[in-house]
């Protein structure tokens, strides 16, 4: 099976602009995670989806959302961009009734400038 | 919520010995608990994991240990090679209630001199 992907693999953006980054899961994986990577705060989980609902939501701001669709693709959004969102977004997939076992896609890496 | 501490930050070996990294919960609910392995540059991928109703863990030269009562458990490597150094992280996940959310531990980078 083809592992999870993730688009783009690079991003460089402005402050106030907004971005959009997208995830593929392994096929027939139906719930999605999402988490930030950052040399100063870790793996922190933003949120999950399962059969095109957020299920659960970590404690970031609104200006980060995401939906996930009916193929079980994900993206998430990032609007007015700061300085500090510079991260790596990395999504997860994982089978339903089995939410712990997460595989990593190569993430996204976003610089904000 | 739950809470995760990793000790420790960094860890430098020779090539041939032994690593020990350890982690600790808060939250007695969780019982899953996975070891990722990041490289640089690429994603974390998943070496070992343990759940809550095992005491120990075995894949080659890689072994987890858990102590529920302690809410610790711990990564052992054994015979390290240069390939292993990286950056090593811990996760606790409540199944049932966590869902799809792993609190992962700070991490721990690996040195392996040859």
């Amino acid at each position: 099976k083809a592992g999870v992907t993730q688009t783009p693999r690079y991003l460089i953006k402005t402050r106030g602009q907004q971005v959009t980054l997208s995830c593929s899961p392994i096929s027939g994986h139906r719930s999605v995670s999402w988490y930030q990577q950052t040399p100063g705060q870790g793996l922190q989980f933003l949120f999950e989806y399962f059969s095109e609902t957020q299920r659960n939501k970590g404690n970031f701001p609104g200006r980060f959302s995401g939906r996930q669709f009916s193929n079980s693709r994900s993206e998430m959004n990032v609007s007015t961009l700061e300085l500090g969102d510079s991260a790596l977004y990395l999504c997860a997939s994982q089978t339903s009734g089995r939410e712990e076992t997460q595989y990593f896609g190569p993430g996204t890496r976003l610089l904000v400038l | 919520g739950e809470n995760v501490e990793q000790h420790p930050s960094t860890l430098s070996v020779q090539e041939g010995d032994s690593a020990v990294i350890k982690c600790t919960y808060s939250d007695s609910a969780s019982n899953y608990f996975p070891w990722y392995k990041q490289e640089l540059g690429k994603r974390p991928q998943l070496i070992i994991d343990i759940r809550s109703n095992v005491g120990e863990k075995k894949d080659q030269r890689i072994a987890v240990t858990l102590n529920k009562t302690a809410k610790h458990f711990s990564l052992h490597i054994t015979e390290t090679q240069p390939e292993d150094s990286a950056v090593y992280f811990c996760a606790a996940f409540a199944r049932g209630t966590s869902y799809g959310k792993l609190t992962f531990g700070q991490g721990t980078i690996l040195t392996v001199h040859p």
